[in-house]
C-alpha cells in the first residue's frame, strides 16, 4: 500500500540555514511523488513534484527535492532559509490506482531571526 | 483561471443545523476531492470524484455527511446534521488525469466551519 512518513512534525531554523524536511514513502508501484506547502490561513500550494524523469528536481521558492529509491526517501531542502519559507509542508504519493493523493501527517517549520 | 472556488470562506453555525460548503473546480478538471484539516487529525481525504462520480468516498466519517457533484463545474458537501466535532477547515481541490496530466492537485482556499 501507498504512504508516506514524515519524519519531525515540528522543525526549526535560523534565518539564512539550511532547511532540511524529510519524507519517506512506501509504494508498490514506481511513485509519483510531491510537496506541497501550506501558508496560514491558505490552500495547499505545490511546491515540486517526482514524475520518474530527473531524481533532483527544482521547485519554486528555491527549494529542491532528491528521488532516493534505494532509501525509498523524497527530502525536501533549501540551502538558505527566509522569514516567509515559514509554512506547514506536506509530502505526498500518489496512490496505486493513479488518481489520487496520499498525504503525510505535515511538518511545520518555523524561522528565527 | 480563477483557481478552484470555494464557499463560503467561513461558516458558523449551531449544532443540529445543515451546513452545505460549495467548490466549482478548475475548468477542464476530471477529478475533484474533498479534504478535512484538523489540529489533531491533519489532512483526511473525504470523497473524490471522477467524471462527476463518487469514486472513493471511504474516508466519508458518518452519514450525516453527504457530497453531490450535478454537473463538471460544481460540487457540495452536506453534513447534516451538524456537531461539534465536525469543525474543522474543508478543502476542495482538482486535477487533470489526461494527457500531460501528473494528478497534481490545485487546491482551493478552503472553508472553515465552526459548529457550536
Amino acid at each position: 500500500a501507498q504512504s508516506v512518513t514524515q519524519l519531525g512534525s515540528h522543525v526549526s531554523v535560523s534565518e539564512g540555514a539550511l532547511v532540511l524536511l524529510r519524507c519517506n514513502y512506501s509504494s508498490s508501484v514506481p511513485p509519483y511523488l510531491f510537496w506541497y506547502v501550506q501558508y496560514p490561513n491558505q490552500g495547499l500550494q505545490l511546491l515540486l513534484k517526482y514524475t520518474s524523469a530527473a531524481t533532483l528536481v527544482k521547485g519554486i521558492n528555491g527549494f529542491e527535492a532528491e528521488f532516493k529509491k534505494s532509501e525509498t526517501s523524497f527530502h525536501l531542502t533549501k540551502p538558505s532559509a527566509h522569514m516567509s519559507d515559514a509554512a506547514e509542508y506536506f509530502c505526498a504519493v500518489i496512490n496505486q490506482a493513479g488518481t489520487a493523493l496520499i498525504f503525510g501527517k505535515g511538518t511545520t517549520l518555523s524561522v528565527s531571526s | 483561471d480563477a483557481g478552484v472556488i470555494q464557499s463560503p470562506r467561513h461558516e458558523v453555525t449551531e449544532m443540529g443545523q445543515e451546513v452545505t460548503l460549495r467548490c466549482k473546480p478548475i475548468s477542464g478538471h476530471d477529478y475533484l476531492f474533498w479534504y478535512r484539516q484538523t489540529m489533531m487529525r491533519g489532512l483526511e481525504l473525504l470523497i473524490y470524484f471522477n467524471n462527476n462520480v463518487p469514486i472513493d468516498d471511504s474516508g466519508m466519517p458518518e452519514d450525516r455527511f453527504s457530497a453531490k457533484m450535478p454537473n463538471a463545474s460544481f460540487s457540495t458537501l452536506k453534513i447534516q446534521p451538524s456537531e461539534p466535532r465536525d469543525s474543522a477547515v474543508y478543502f476542495c481541490a482538482s486535477s487533470f488525469s489526461g494527457t500531460g496530466g501528473s494528478n497534481e492537485q490545485f487546491f482551493g482556499p478552503g472553508t472553515r466551519l465552526t459548529v457550536l
